[in-house]
Order: structure tokens, then sequence, then C-alpha cells
């Protein structure tokens, strides 16, 4: 059962562009939505994480932005580089983080060309 | 550093075989999570462990099993390898609870495949 969808499933953007992921819950009890971004050959990491109580985070080029009546939140990458291809998930957390369990989305492959 | 260590980054087995994959980590969490990624699915929770000895089912545990001895170690094991079990297994550990976001913190994965 899948509780967040994710999209799209691959994405290109040319260097300097801006990348747009989003993710979409059923679920109104989530209330944690982190991001994490994982290279080839490695685990993923978290890259950024909101909270309900807020529309938008920014930490340097990316931003996430929330919107809680539509139950969507998407991952914003500004001035986007080659470094910055990898594959992003987004996730949720459903109990108020009390066992830090997260239910992931399905992923998004960035490229972004030079 | 923080540091979650997977016994194997390759594995290949035999269907029926009882295989195990291991975890460590060196932060003193009291979380520990087992995942398997597969194309176009994402990742999906097969089991997790919020203190020594205790066990919850995630979504997909079917064919699987763990064990948590220590704080620092966590197993997975299938009991009896079939090739749908084919896949990349992640684990990863927190601290309990995401107070100040505490993040999980991953292995680099070990790629399984039954054969």
């Amino acid at each position: 059962q899948q509780q967040v969808k994710q999209s799209p499933q691959s994405l290109i953007v040319q260097k300097g562009g801006i990348s747009i992921i989003n993710c979409a819950y059923e679920n109104t009890a989530f209330d944690y939505f982190p991001w994490y971004q994982q290279f080839p050959g490695k685990g993923p990491a978290l890259l950024i994480a909101i909270r309900p109580d807020v529309s938008e985070k920014k930490e340097g080029r990316f931003t996430i932005s929330f919107n809680k009546s539509a139950k969507q939140f998407s991952l914003h990458i500004m001035d986007s580089q080659p470094g910055d291809s990898a594959t992003y998930f987004c996730a949720a957390s459903t109990d108020g983080g009390a066992t830090n369990k997260l239910i992931f989305g399905t992923g998004t492959l960035l490229a972004v060309q030079p | 550093d923080v540091k979650v260590t997977q016994s194997s980054r390759y594995l290949v087995k035999r269907t029926g075989e009882k295989v195990f994959l291991e975890c460590v980590q060196d932060m003193d969490h009291e979380n520990m999570f087992w995942y398997r990624q597969d194309p176009g699915l994402g990742l999906r929770l097969i089991y997790f462990s919020y203190d020594v000895k205790m066990k919850e089912k995630g979504d997909i545990p079917e064919g699987y099993s763990v064990s948590r001895e220590k704080k620092e170690r966590f197993s997975l094991i299938l009991e009896s390898a079939s090739t749908n079990q084919t896949s990349m297994y992640l684990c990863a550990s927190s601290f309990l609870g995401q107070i100040n976001n505490q993040p999980q913190h991953f292995g680099d994965g070990t790629r399984l495949s039954i054969l």
C-alpha cells in the first residue's frame, strides 16, 4: 500500500535550472516530512525536513514547500548543479516521531546536465 | 563520524539457502531498520527494532526474520532464500524519536542476488 506518491520517476535538468520533485500523501496523521538524497553506491542521507506547522523551509539551494490542505509537499533545487545528480526520496512519519519509522516515496532519479 | 556498516557489499546465494545480512552501528542508536530497495518501488521497510531483543514488522516482513542481541548489531535473516528476494538491502539506525529531527543514518547497502 503506497501511502506517499512521488513524481516524476526521473528528471533531467540543465545546469543552473530548477529541479522540482513532488510528493502527495493521504494520511492526515503524518507530521514529519523529510527528503533523503542518495548517490550511486551509497545509502540515502537526510537532506532537509519539514513539519506541517510551516509552509516552507529553505536550506541553501534546497527548499521544501508544504501544502497541508492539498496534502502535498515538494522539493525545489535552485541553480541545479551536476553534483546534485542523485536519487531523491520523500518520506513521511505518522507517529509523532516516537519510533522514527518512515514511509518512503518511490524515488526520483535526477540528472543535471552540464 | 556516524557509521553504519553492512558486512557485505555484494552477496550471491542459492535458492533455499538461509542467508544472514549483518549491520553494525557505532552511534549508540536505539532504533535500527532493515529496508529493501527496488527500482520503482523505493525503500520498503522489512523490520525495525527500537531496543535490544525488541522487533516489529514493517511493511514486507514475509520471508524474513531479524535478530538484535546487542544494541549495536541488527541482523536480517532470509529463512529460505527465493529469487524474488534478489534486491538491494539497506540498514539504518537512529535515536529513538525525532526530537530535533534526528535522521536515520544508512549503510551503503548489500546487493543480494539469489540464483
